[in-house]
Order: C-alpha cells, then structure tokens, then sequence
C-alpha cells in the first residue's frame, strides 16, 4: 500500500528564510507527487507535481521540490518565505493508473515577521 | 467556468440525521473523488468515480455512500449521521489517464454532526 511521511507536524520560520518541508513516500513502483497547500478555511491548491523526467520541477509561487529515489523523498523548498506563504503542505502519492491520492498529515507552516 | 463546486459550505446535523452533500464540475473531468479531512490526519479518501455510472470505494468508506449518474455531479449521502463524521469534506475531480492523478479541489464543506 502507499503511504507519505510528512515528519515535521509544525515549522516557524523568519520572512526572508530558507524552507524546506520534508516527505517521504512508500510505493512500489515509480510514484507520482505532489505537493498541495492549504491556506485557512481554503480548499487545497496544487503547488508542483512530479511525474517523470527531470527530478527538480518548479511549481507556482516560487517553490521547487526535488524527487530522490534512493531516498523515497520528494522535498519542498523555497529559496526566500513571504508572509503570504504561511499555511498547511500536503505531501500526496498516487500510482499513476489507480487515480487514488494518499496524502501526508501535513505540515503547518507559520512565518514570523 | 466555476471549476469544482460544494455546498453546503458549512451544515450542523443531529445524530441520526440524513443529509447529502453535492458536489459538481463543469470541467468535463471523468474522476471525482471525496474526501474527509481530520485535524493531524490530512485528507483521506471515503470514494471515487472514474465515470458516470461508476463508483468504488476509498479508505473510509463507512457510513457513506456515493452514486455517479452524470459526469458533472457526485454527491455524498450520509445515510444515519454520527458525531465521528463530524469533518471537513472535499471533493475534488480530475482528467482520465496519466493527468487523472492532478485533482482539483472544492472549497469544502464543514460539516459538525452532535
């Protein structure tokens, strides 16, 4: 079965920091990943997905992750947090043909001014 | 071009009271999906459609059920509410093949069962 790790429950950050939101993934075969956010009482909001290829993709609003197989890990990052970015990550994975996600717990990210 | 659309947004049952929450798309997509989410839980799957006429179960399939008799809607029934599916509801739906994977989201709904 698959399965997403997202170790950290709850991340403080300064504005103008470094992020990296970590997730790591079970699946038997070549996974496909996302990475969602949640702003309060909002719906979810697709960030970047991996699906093959290159194993850096970019998604919208300056955020990166990078895919390491060997170490079944697909981690967020962003180079400089605005305000703006404080909300909940969701790390998921699906198997492609099966259409199912299964998401992480969450990661809550709050950003001090 | 509304995308996915939930309502009610918010709703307080009794215990033992039935309810279905709606969920439609104008997008055309052939997979839709509900979802439940928990405080420290994320999101977790109760059942999905890859097309009308279609439907399975998630991971949490108890106490719901789900019927796909046009593209645009998937509605969510629960039959007998229990203050455990006290929850924030999803529902979100997607393209077939390889982008069925990249599922769009409703703004949710809050549902609070007593």
């Amino acid at each position: 079965a698959q399965s997403v790790t997202q170790p950290d429950i709850h991340i403080t950050v300064s504005e103008g920091a470094s992020l990296e939101l970590r997730c790591n993934y079970s699946y038997g075969a070549t996974p496909y990943l996302f990475w969602y956010v949640q702003s309060p009482g909002q719906g979810l909001q697709l960030l970047l997905k991996y699906f093959s290829g290159d194993t850096l993709v970019q998604g919208i609003k300056g955020f990166e992750a990078e895919f390491k197989r060997s170490q079944s890990s697909f981690n967020l990052r962003k180079p400089s947090v605005h305000w703006s970015d404080a909300a909940e990550y969701f790390c998921a994975v699906s198997g492609g043909s099966n259409y199912k996600l299964t998401f992480g717990k969450g990661t809550l990210l709050t950003v001090n001014p | 071009n509304a995308g996915v659309t939930q309502t009610p947004k918010f709703q307080v049952l009794k215990t033992g009271q039935s309810m279905t929450l709606q969920c439609a798309q104008d997008m055309n997509h052939e997979y839709m999906s509900w979802y439940r989410q928990d405080p420290g839980m994320g999101l977790r799957l109760i059942h999905y459609s890859v097309g009308a006429g279609i439907t399975d179960q998630g991971e949490v399939p108890n106490g719901y059920n789900v019927s796909r008799s046009t593209t645009e809607d998937f509605p969510l029934r629960l039959l007998s509410a229990a203050p455990s599916q006290t929850s924030v509801y999803f529902c979100a739906s997607s393209y077939s093949g390889a982008e069925a994977n990249i599922q769009y989201f409703g703004a949710g709904t809050r549902l609070s069962v007593l």
